[in-house]
C-alpha cells in the first residue's frame, strides 16, 4: 500500500501567520492527492482535491501544491477556526491511505 | 443539504458482530459510492471500506479484509457495514462518507457512531 508521511506533526504558529505542511507519497500518486482538516470534536472536512483544487466553499487562504511524490498545503494568515489536525490522503491506488496528520497549534 | 446519519454502533465483545448503518439525505444516494473510515480514540483517519453507486465493485483495507463487508440499499438510501470478527483494535469511531464521484476523496462526512470493543 502508498505509504503517506507528513511533516511536521506538530506546527506551532501564531494567528496572522502563514503556516507550510508536507505530505511524501512513498510511491507516486500522481495528483491523486486530498486534504482534510478536522477540528476537535469535529468531523473532518475536504479542502483540497487533485493536489491543488479547492473544494466548496473553502477560503482562498488555503492553497495546496505538488505532484508525484511531494505535496504541500499552505494556510495563509491563519484565523483562530484553523488551528486543527490536518491531513493527506491518497486516491490513486487502492487501498486509499491517509497520513499521520499535522497537527496546527497556536 | 446532505446529511449522513450513522447508527449500529455499540459495545461488543472481541470476536462478535455488529452491523452499522448509515441514512444519506439530501442527494441522489443510488449516484455515488461511499466509504467507511474510522478514528480509533486520540488517533488519525483510517479509511475502511468503499462500495461503488451500485454495488458492482467493493474495496477493503487490509487490515479488515476477510471480516468486514460493505453493501448498499439504493431503494432505501442507506449504506451497511457488517463487522464480523471484532478485534479490541477495531475500536474507533466509524464514518460513512461520500464519494466526491470525480475523485476517490470524501466530500461529506456523517456524525461517527462509536463502535468499542471490549470484554
Amino acid at each position: 500500500e502508498v505509504l503517506m508521511t507528513q511533516s511536521p506533526a506538530t506546527l506551532s504558529v501564531s494567528p496572522g501567520e502563514s503556516a507550510t505542511l508536507s505530505c511524501r507519497a512513498s510511491q507516486s500518486v500522481n495528483s491523486n492527492l486530498a486534504w482534510y482538516h478536522q477540528r476537535p470534536g469535529q468531523v473532518p472536512r475536504l479542502l483540497i482535491y487533485a493536489a491543488s483544487t479547492r473544494a466548496t466553499g473553502v477560503p482562498a487562504r488555503f492553497s495546496g501544491s505538488g505532484s508525484g511524490t511531494e505535496f504541500t498545503l499552505t494556510i495563509s494568515s491563519l484565523q483562530s477556526e484553523d488551528f486543527a489536525v490536518y491531513y493527506c490522503q491518497q486516491y490513486n491506488l487502492w487501498p486509499l491511505t491517509f497520513g499521520g496528520g499535522t497537527k496546527v497549534e497556536i | 443539504q446532505v446529511q449522513l446519519v450513522e447508527s449500529g454502533g455499540g459495545v461488543v465483545q472481541p470476536g462478535g458482530s455488529l452491523r452499522l448503518s448509515c441514512a444519506a439525505s439530501g442527494f441522489t444516494f443510488s449516484h455515488y459510492g461511499m466509504h467507511w473510515v474510522r478514528q480509533a480514540p486520540g488517533r488519525g483517519l483510517e479509511w475502511v471500506a468503499f462500495i461503488r453507486y451500485n454495488g458492482s465493485d467493493k474495496y477493503y483495507a487490509d487490515s479488515v479484509t476477510g471480516r468486514f463487508t460493505v453493501s448498499r440499499d439504493n431503494s432505501k438510501d442507506t449504506l451497511f457495514l457488517q463487522m464480523n470478527s471484532l478485534r479490541a483494535e477495531d475500536t474507533a469511531v466509524y464514518y460513512c462518507a461520500k464519494d466526491a464521484a470525480t475523485t476517490r476523496s470524501f466530500d461529506y462526512w456523517g456524525q461517527g457512531t462509536l463502535v468499542t470493543v471490549s470484554s
